[in-house]
């Protein structure tokens, strides 16, 4: 199975950048994604990573070391609407997983003026 | 876009009450998935379906079964409805390789 580990709040000054770190252990690895979840709506895909590295699109940036079961998600020039709850998920890479994802609790980020 | 539909946003049922939740896709996507949801749990898989009347088990079936008549249809039935069924409850698609799923809005069930 899978074992996903994120911080569970972050508090930030609107225009400061925030990292939030993600660590999991897998038994099978296709993908790690990053979701956003505002209060009472569905979480929203935000990025993707399969190979190591740096992933950039536009204020969010999304990095993945698979040797060291690591990954983050950078939020750069922070706007009040940041605030959300952000979820780190690994995608089964196991030919009968048939796609799923095992999900991280969430880090609430808390934007403050 | 990809729409996937939960019937209900808000629902209240009694304990004991056998109840269904309603996802419905119109992109002819065959992998589909039921979560809840809790505090500080994060999203947990009850079942998913990769085909028409084709079912796995997730990670916390109990209490659980789901059905898979039609392609774009798949429902969540809890036979019995306990009050630690309270949660959200959100459907997902495989949208696709490099995107993951596509959520509905969720429904917020609870069990008095």
């Amino acid at each position: 199975g899978q074992n996903i580990d994120q911080p569970t709040e972050m508090t930030a000054t609107e225009g400061a950048i925030v990292q939030i770190n993600c660590t999991y252990q897998t038994s099978g690895f296709n993908g790690l994604f990053w979701y956003q979840q505002h209060a009472g709506e569905a979480p929203t895909f935000l990025s993707y990573n399969v190979l190591d590295g740096l992933e950039e699109k536009g204020r969010f940036s999304s990095f993945l070391s698979r040797s060291k079961g690591y990954s983050y998600l950078l939020l750069k020039e922070l706007q009040m609407k940041d605030s959300a709850s952000y979820l780190c998920a690994v995608r089964d890479g196991r030919t009968d997983s048939w796609g799923k994802l095992q999900f991280g609790a969430g880090t609430q980020v808390v934007v403050t003026p | 876009d990809v729409k996937v539909t939960q019937s209900s946003r808000y629902l209240v049922k009694r304990t004991g009450e056998k109840v269904f939740l309603e996802c419905v896709q119109d992109m002819d996507h065959e992998n589909m998935f039921w979560y809840r949801q809790d505090p500080g749990l994060g999203l947990r898989l009850i079942y998913f379906s990769y085909d028409v009347k084709m079912k796995e088990k997730g990670d916390i079936p109990e209490g659980y079964s789901v059905s898979r008549e039609k392609k774009e249809r798949f429902s969540l039935i809890l036979e019995s409805a306990s009050t630690n069924q309270t949660s959200m409850y959100l459907c997902a698609t495989l949208t696709g390789t490099n995107y993951g799923y596509t959520f509905g809005s969720g429904t917020r069930l609870t069990v008095v």
